[in-house]
């Protein structure tokens, strides 16, 4: 079973508009951290936000929010006001803590294809 | 300066070659990762390093051998791949040990292999 969902292969955002990219994870351990990375045609990952299962509050960083809904296992991207600039994929990631020592891999998303027009 | 390079950037290579991906990461983190991208499909984890000791092998291939002589340096070595290992590899590198809440991985620009 996919662990983490990620529902719009594609999406076209009017510029300056707010867009939302959807995300639901699948987890029995209650402590986790989800990702959001943005990957440009160049190819680089950027990373973007990161929420904790623990954490109260949505995070936020800029124009970027993260709407989590942990009862939901949701937790979708926000991008306020988009720019030319933001089209790119997105990818959706989650670590989970691993038994092993120290450092734990991400599961990602499929990702979602943004594309901003003017 | 870029946090994490990958070189080279792109590489072509027959199914007899032997070559060899590189990584630095200069913002001194204790983890290092090793992620393939395929067409169509997420990203999978392929390698993790925390202290240079390797703590999660995801079932690769043979023909795929990690290297991670210190902390700031990671390689993979390639021999005898298929044409279906044609693909962007990424490096990413994070805190580690310790591990805070927010261990973020930070990516490098990848390799863009193909084979021949």
């Amino acid at each position: 079973a996919q662990k983490i969902t990620q529902t719009q292969p594609g999406m076209f955002v009017q510029e300056k508009e707010a867009v939302t990219l959807d995300c639901t994870y699948d987890t029995s351990d209650p402590s986790y951290g989800l990702f959001w990375y943005k990957q440009p045609s160049s190819g680089e990952m950027i990373f973007l936000i990161y929420q904790g299962s623990y954490d109260q509050q949505n995070a936020t960083e800029g124009r970027y929010s993260l709407n989590f809904q942990k009862a939901r296992k949701s937790a979708n991207l926000v991008i306020s006001a988009s720019q030319l600039g933001d089209s790119a994929m997105y990818f959706c990631a989650m670590r989970e803590p691993y038994s092993g020592g120290g450092a734990d891999g991400l599961t990602f998303g499929k990702g979602t294809h943004l594309i901003i027009q003017p | 300066e870029t946090g994490v390079t990958q070189t080279p950037r792109h590489l072509v290579m027959g199914m007899t070659n032997k070559k060899s991906l590189k990584c630095e990461q200069h913002l001194g983190h204790n983890a290092m990762y090793w992620y393939k991208q395929s067409a169509k499909k997420p990203l999978e984890l392929m390698f993790v390093y925390s202290l240079e000791e390797r703590v999660e092998n995801n079932s690769v291939p043979s023909r795929f051998s990690p290297e991670c002589p210190n902390s700031s340096h990671l390689f993979l070595h390639l021999h005898t791949l298929q044409p279906e290992d044609s693909a962007l590899y990424l490096c990413a590198s994070s805190q580690g040990v310790p591990a805070g809440a927010t261990d973020t991985q930070y990516f490098g620009p990848g390799t863009r292999l193909t084979v021949l």
